[in-house]
């Protein structure tokens, strides 16, 4: 089946240590988002990439960083930077506006 | 950027029908407008979604301003599985309407259903 996969769904780390989420789509989806959820709180975006090579910052950028190799895979790393990255991480991925999005299960991060 | 916005907060009874507003004063013309919903520690689950003509699908209708400015999410009969936090989202293009942007979230409307 078709889908977006987001792993781990619960991920620990020791405070200033750098982490990597991952986030794969087998949906031949050319956009990709990444999201940070806080308790409460909506969905703010942190980066977005609209094609293989590229991507652009979203709202809250500072502290993370991203890549994107390949069109499948869009991976975000939580740097030592980030001062406050215990939060769910959600990721996803769309082939066009007109399109609904699909959204990953999330990973829960929490630094300890 | 287009702006969403929503009620924090609203509550039905079982059975009832359901207007979830959502204002998006700002919304352009290729601005595609999405219905979201959430359960805790779970990823968004489709609703609805349209451009500017009213949309229907099995779990909710989708009312559309004349002026695009605004939209109503009808549930028509609520159950408790229909608790969740609703979400706005707009799908945004690029200048010329032909590729994809910001996907620009609301706040998210919690919704409560009472037996």
């Amino acid at each position: 089946d078709g889908g977006i996969t987001q792993s781990p769904k619960y991920l620990f780390r020791k405070e200033g240590q750098n982490v990597t989420l991952s986030c794969e789509q087998n949906l031949n989806h050319d956009a990709m988002y990444w999201y940070r959820q806080d308790p409460g709180q909506g969905l703010r975006l942190i980066y977005y990439s609209q094609i293989v090579n590229d991507f652009q910052k979203g709202d809250i950028a500072e502290g993370y960083s991203v890549s994107r190799e390949k069109k499948e895979s869009f991976p975000l790393t939580v740097t030592s930077a980030q001062k406050n990255p215990t939060a769910f991480y959600l990721c996803a991925s769309t082939l066009s506006p007109a399109l609904e999005p699909f959204f990953g299960q999330g990973t829960r991060l929490t630094v300890v | 950027d287009a702006k969403t916005t929503q009620p924090n907060s609203m509550e039905s009874n079982e059975e009832e029908p359901v207007h979830l507003p959502c204002n998006h004063s700002t919304i352009s013309g290729t601005d595609y407008i999405h219905w979201y919903r959430q359960l805790p520690s779970q990823g968004p689950e489709y609703v609805i979604h349209g451009l500017t003509s009213n949309v229907n699908n099995r779990m909710a209708s989708l009312a559309i301003a004349e002026d695009r400015k605004s939209s109503t999410l009808i549930l028509h009969r609520a159950t408790l599985r229909d608790a969740a936090v609703y979400y706005c989202i707009l799908s945004s293009t690029n200048a010329g309407g032909t590729s994809y942007g910001k996907l620009t979230f609301g706040q998210g409307t919690i919704l409560t259903v009472h037996p």
